[in-house]
């Protein structure tokens, strides 16, 4: 079965450090992968994905991540983190449930300290 | 604006009444969905619609019904809610589904707590 995990529950980083968030998945075929970023009390929002080619992905706010196939992994980085990053990150996988549904990790929570 | 709209953002209620969380989207998506966010478990699909009159379940459906009259609506039912369906709900939706390599959009969510 199809699965994400991600093994950071809590990551803390200060403001101008650099930031990777681990995702590894688990998939039959080629997935389609992705980020999405959670703010406090709003819904999720999409930073990035990845169908298929360049395995580096550009996404917006200055975040990028990498698909390696020999890891399974999709870990997403940035090179300097600002306090408004702060959120809950979700890597998900996809298509799952015979192409109907993401499945997602269960979600890094990031702390920027000032 | 483009924006996949759910109501209420907030919702206390007791068990064993009904309670209906709306969605509407207004960019013509065929495919809405409904997750759950739970801490811990990360978010889990609940129903999926591919289209008007189409519903299926997805993976933790119990206690809970869709219905699917109008694209643009897709409203989720709890017709007897229980304490285990406090969670945060989300509203998805996207053009034609996932197989077409197009992203989810969300709504803002709502936060149910059910006494």
């Amino acid at each position: 079965a199809q699965s994400v995990t991600q093994p950071d529950i809590h990551i803390t980083v200060s403001e101008g450090a650099s930031l990777e968030l681990r995702c590894n998945y688990s998939y039959g075929a080629t997935p389609y992968l992705f980020w999405y970023v959670q703010s406090p009390g709003q819904g999720l929002q999409l930073l990035l994905k990845y169908f298929s080619g360049d395995t580096l992905v550009q996404g917006i706010k200055g975040f990028e991540a990498e698909f390696k196939r020999s890891q399974s992994s999709f870990n997403l980085r940035k090179p300097s983190v600002h306090w408004s990053d702060a959120a809950e990150y979700f890597c998900a996988v996809g298509p799952t449930g015979g192409g109907n549904k993401l499945t997602f990790g269960t979600g890094t929570q990031l702390k920027v300290e000032l | 604006e483009a924006q996949v709209t759910q109501n209420p953002r907030y919702l206390i209620t007791v068990t064993g009444k009904k309670l209906t969380v709306t969605c509407s989207q207004n960019m013509n998506h065929e495919y809405m969905s409904w997750y759950r966010q739970d801490p811990g478990l990360g978010l889990r699909q609940i129903y999926y619609s591919m289209n008007v009159e189409v519903t299926d379940k997805g993976d933790v459906p119990e206690g809970y019904k869709v219905s699917r009259k109008e694209k643009r609506n897709f409203p989720l039912i709890l017709e007897s809610p229980s304490p285990n369906q406090t969670s945060l709900y989300f509203c998805a939706s996207s053009l034609r589904g996932l197989l077409t390599n197009e992203k989810l959009f969300f709504g803002s969510g709502t936060q149910l707590s059910v006494l």
